[in-house]
């Protein structure tokens, strides 16, 4: 199992541009073995998956997102990057990292590791 | 997208008594493989979600065997043997079957 650690400012202003790190520990961001995503989960809401990054360049995101995420990884600090554009009050929401070991046989995405969660509000 | 649907939303339970949480999903998520793509997560207090079952009734490593996971096409059910304090939290079925996976809304258990 590999460990997660996210990073990031914590509360920002509506139409601001919130970025987030993953710190990936026991494992490669560039390996081939490991969907890296991005969960969230708002103030009375169910979980919502907002994307993953594979193996340094395939990226795949929610649909519902609207074309604000980007995601990215960093092979030299060995981080996953989330970015999400024009922010409201409705993006407030504890943001987790989690990882996802690839079985090719299966191709399913399990999230078995995940890290301690971050806590974003957006308010003026 | 798939929407799963989980039933109850609630649940109070006597330590030592069984429980069992059902979901819904809105099309089938059996694959050709003879898989079904649902995962069970329990997100306890104050702690990320953990995987309890994936692949609808594979329990992940380190999983108490108090929890099994069964169903199949659009019907789901997860049960836990004999409820125990620390299993109390917030837990999601979720389906994988396509992107983007989906979560049912949560179902809270609590002891009595």
């Amino acid at each position: 199992q590999v460990q997660l650690q996210e990073s990031g400012p914590g509360q920002l202003k509506p139409s601001e541009t919130l970025s987030l790190t993953c710190a990936v520990s026991g494992g490669s961001v560039h390996s081939a073995r490991y969907y890296w995503s991005w969960i969230r989960l708002p103030p009375g809401k169910p979980l919502e998956w907002i994307g993953y990054a594979y193996n340094s360049g395939s990226t795949n995101y929610n649909p519902s997102l609207k074309g604000r995420v980007t995601m990215s990884a960093d092979t030299s600090k060995n981080h996953i990057s989330l970015s999400l554009k024009s922010v409201t009050a409705a993006d407030t929401a504890v943001y987790y990292c989690a990882g996802s070991p690839i079985d090719p046989r299966i191709a399913a995405l399990s999230f078995l590791d995940w890290g301690q969660g971050i806590l974003i509000t957006v308010s003026s | 997208d798939i929407v799963m649907t989980q039933s109850p939303l609630s649940l109070v339970v006597t330590p030592g008594e069984a429980a069992s949480i059902s979901c819904r999903s809105s099309q089938s998520l059996l694959r050709t493989n003879g898989y079904n793509y649902v995962d069970w997560y329990l997100q306890k207090p104050g702690k990320s979600p953990q995987l309890l079952i994936h692949l609808a009734s594979i329990r992940a490593s380190g999983v108490s065997d108090r929890f099994s996971g069964s169903g199949s096409g659009t019907d789901f059910t997860l049960k836990i043997s004999r409820v125990e304090a620390e299993d109390v939290g917030v837990y999601y079925c979720m389906q994988g079957l396509q992107t983007p996976p989906t979560f049912g809304q949560g179902t809270k258990l609590e002891i009595k």
